[in-house]
């Protein structure tokens, strides 16, 4: 149990275009969905949690304007990167919190590797 | 924030061989956890031990916290191949998020 999902797994795109990202939690509703980065060798940073039915809460310096958080259901919320640069290339991880679980734990997706040219 | 630290940065070690990675942290905490990634793939969440535990084991993991010291350690015992990852900690301070540590690459030679 407990699958999250992401897709695409890979997208290439040119300089200056929006690039949308999804994630699905598959067998349990989520109210509370997560979006990491990670460049390469590095640790997952987090970016903005996600909540369902409200704005999502950015971390200091994740520009909201250039990564739009949508969480329109309990199980998926999207993530666009607006405008991409080539800078903005990296693995977008997302995990979720299952509601009806008593743990702390988050369930993470496969992670979506992003290439901006 | 990054918020744990993890030594080694990486750890080179022989199948059969046991692993031991660290990790430090900065502020109080509810819980840490440990996560294993493969390369180029997502996160999987290998054990979760409370702030009021001092030890606990899954399998060929063993977990220590030590919260006096603001640390915790991950033992592999009988290490294989299929071990090699990299290895991430992460905190929880009672808020919904996880803050994780720079973690270990673990490469483990048949």
């Amino acid at each position: 149990g407990a699958v999250v999902s992401q897709h695409p797994s890979w997208v290439i795109c040119k300089s200056g275009t929006s690039v949308k990202i999804e994630c699905r939690s598959l067998d349990f509703q989520a109210t509370t969905m997560f979006w990491y980065r990670q460049f390469p060798k590095q640790s997952l940073m987090l970016m903005a949690t996600s909540n369902e039915g409200s704005k999502a809460t950015y971390e200091q310096g994740v520009e909201k304007d250039k990564f739009l958080i949508n969480h329109a259901s309990l199980t998926l919320s999207t993530l666009t990167v607006t405008s991409a640069h080539p800078e903005d290339s990296s693995f977008y991880i997302c995990s979720a919190r299952d509601n009806q679980a008593n743990n702390h734990e988050q369930y993470f997706g496969p992670g979506t590797r992003l290439t901006v040219t | 924030s990054q918020q744990g630290e993890e030594d080694p940065q990486a750890l080179s070690i022989q199948e059969g061989e046991n692993a031991t990675m660290n990790c430090s942290y900065k502020t109080s905490i509810n819980n840490l956890q440990w996560y294993r990634q493969n390369s180029g793939r997502g996160l999987v969440h290998l054990i979760l031990i409370r702030s009021n535990e001092r030890e606990k084991h899954s399998g060929r993991l063993r977990v220590t916290l030590d919260t006096s010291k603001k640390s915790s350690s991950l033992l592999i015992t009988a290490s294989r191949a299929a071990d090699t990852a990299s290895y991430f900690c992460a905190t929880n301070s009672g808020y919904s998020t996880l803050t994780f540590g720079k973690g270990t690459m673990l490469l483990v030679s048949p």
